[in-house]
């Protein structure tokens, strides 16, 4: 049972530059949600989804898009990278409302 | 909007001794749920205890528990015998009962000394 699977590890991209976070999960929830790591911030919601086809705006959508093609994959991009991304990242998946989340172990972005 | 608010950046205990990790919390709702995180240093984010707003009793799970003070809204987390693997960023998170979107605090480094 892998749970939730994030990848890359880690990532450098210059400004400017797109790329795509993958994410999956295999515990069938229906719920899965992105959020950045800042430090003295917490983490902060990007986009949430509630199943397949439906996606929503977080706290800090701005500079990224997601979409949810099916209930176990929810890819995060970036369109056009800033240094103001540059963050932890974590890719996250619940049954539901007051489920704990289940969290991917997290992409280390830099943007120069 | 719902605010999870850490006042303590940093906390230093001894082992095997007890600590407290302070978590306040603004909401209006009146059914919500509250937890509590643990991140190592190898930033893996790990549930430690969930608190369901409309249970009277405190949350406990071994060696964690919670002090949940409803009126004042009010969430600590207690750890007792700490361990050296106790060592980590503890982070609070509030989710309201209408989803399942998280607003966490700043966060607690809690340092273990032998």
């Amino acid at each position: 049972n892998a749970g939730v699977t994030q990848t890359p590890k880690f990532q450098v991209l210059k400004t400017g530059q797109s790329m795509t976070l993958q994410c999956a999960q295999d515990m069938n929830h229906e719920y899965m949600s992105w959020y950045r790591q800042d430090p003295g911030m917490g983490l902060r919601l990007i986009h949430y989804s509630v199943g397949a086809g439906i996606t929503d705006q977080g706290e800090v959508p701005n500079g990224y898009n997601v979409s949810r093609s099916t209930t176990e994959d929810f890819p995060l991009r970036l369109l056009s990278a800033a240094p103001s991304q540059t963050s932890v990242y974590f890719c996250a998946s619940s049954f539901g409302r007051g489920s704990p989340l289940h969290f991917g172990n997290g992409t280390r972005l830099t943007v120069t | 909007a719902q605010t999870v608010t850490q006042s303590q950046p940093e906390m230093s205990v001894q082992e095997a001794e007890t600590v407290t990790l302070s978590c306040t919390y603004d909401t209006s709702e009146s059914d919500y749920y509250l937890f509590w995180y643990k991140q190592p240093p190898s930033r893996q984010m790990i549930l430690v205890i969930r608190q369901e707003a409309y249970k009277q009793q405190n949350a406990t799970e071994n060696r964690f528990s919670v002090n949940f003070q409803k009126a004042a809204k009010s969430f600590s987390l207690k750890i007792s015998d700490s361990q050296l693997g106790d060592a980590a960023m503890y982070f609070c998170a509030y989710s309201s009962e209408y989803g399942n979107k998280l607003v966490f605090g700043a966060g607690t480094i809690l340092r273990v000394k032998s």
